[in-house]
């Protein structure tokens, strides 16, 4: 039963155009989420979080909204860049004495120059 | 400061054969998770170490095991290797795990076939 789902395997957007990542997500004991980016041959890494506080973050071109009525976030890049082709992650943290990470199953981004 | 290092970067056993990754965490860091990465599956969670204690499993079965060394070292084991085995085995560190906030710091994984 997956509690964290990229439902687009991949999308494809223009240089310069905005890409829309979501996730959606069924545990509704999750507080914290994540995305992270991974390039081929790399480990992830992060790239922005948000608080089940808040509705919104913004890092630079990276901005994550979360609408926790719905169980549903997204990522959005703008502008998109070359740079940005990577398989993104989102990843969701519960409360626990671990706080395990809970990953998707990644949306591989291609941006087209 | 040194990242997450992994070794090795890839494997190749046969069916019923036996694995042991290895994972250096960032000086400091005191909590190792695995994680086990394949295609359309993403990342799934293995199990996580802090202070040489396993603090917490995922739904793998008991061919998996793990341990932590008092320098936070850790080693993850596979036992009488099977096809659906074969995968990407990422580690991770972070400070002590238990924060909210806290990051997770990952290698560059062990790439490992199984024939």
């Amino acid at each position: 039963d997956q509690q964290v789902k990229q439902n687009s395997p991949s999308l494809s957007v223009q240089e310069g155009r905005i890409s829309i990542l979501n996730c959606d997500y069924t545990n509704s004991m999750f507080d914290y989420f994540l995305w992270y980016k991974k390039y081929p041959a790399e480990g992830p890494t992060f790239l922005i979080s948000i608080s089940s506080i808040k509705d919104k973050n913004e890092d630079g071109r990276f901005t994550v909204f979360l609408n926790k009525s719905a169980k549903h976030l997204s990522l959005h890049i703008v502008p998109s860049q070359p740079g940005d082709s990577a398989v993104y992650f989102c990843a969701a943290k519960g409360a626990g004495s671990a706080r395990q990470l809970t990953f998707g199953s990644g949306t591989q981004l291609t941006v087209l120059p | 400061k040194a990242g997450v290092t992994q070794t090795p970067r890839y494997l190749i056993k046969t069916r019923g054969q036996q694995v042991t990754l290895s994972c250096s965490p960032i000086s400091g860091h005191r909590s190792v998770s695995w994680y086990q990465q394949t295609p359309g599956q993403g990342l799934q969670f293995l199990f996580e170490y802090f202070s040489e204690t396993q603090r917490n499993k995922g739904n793998f079965p008991g061919r998996f095991s793990g341990r932590q060394f008092s320098n936070s070292r850790s080693e993850m084991n596979v036992s009488t290797l099977e096809l659906g085995d074969s995968a990407l085995y990422l580690c991770a560190s972070s400070l002590a795990g238990g924060h909210a906030n806290e990051k997770l710091f990952f290698g560059s994984g062990t790439q490992l076939s199984v024939l």
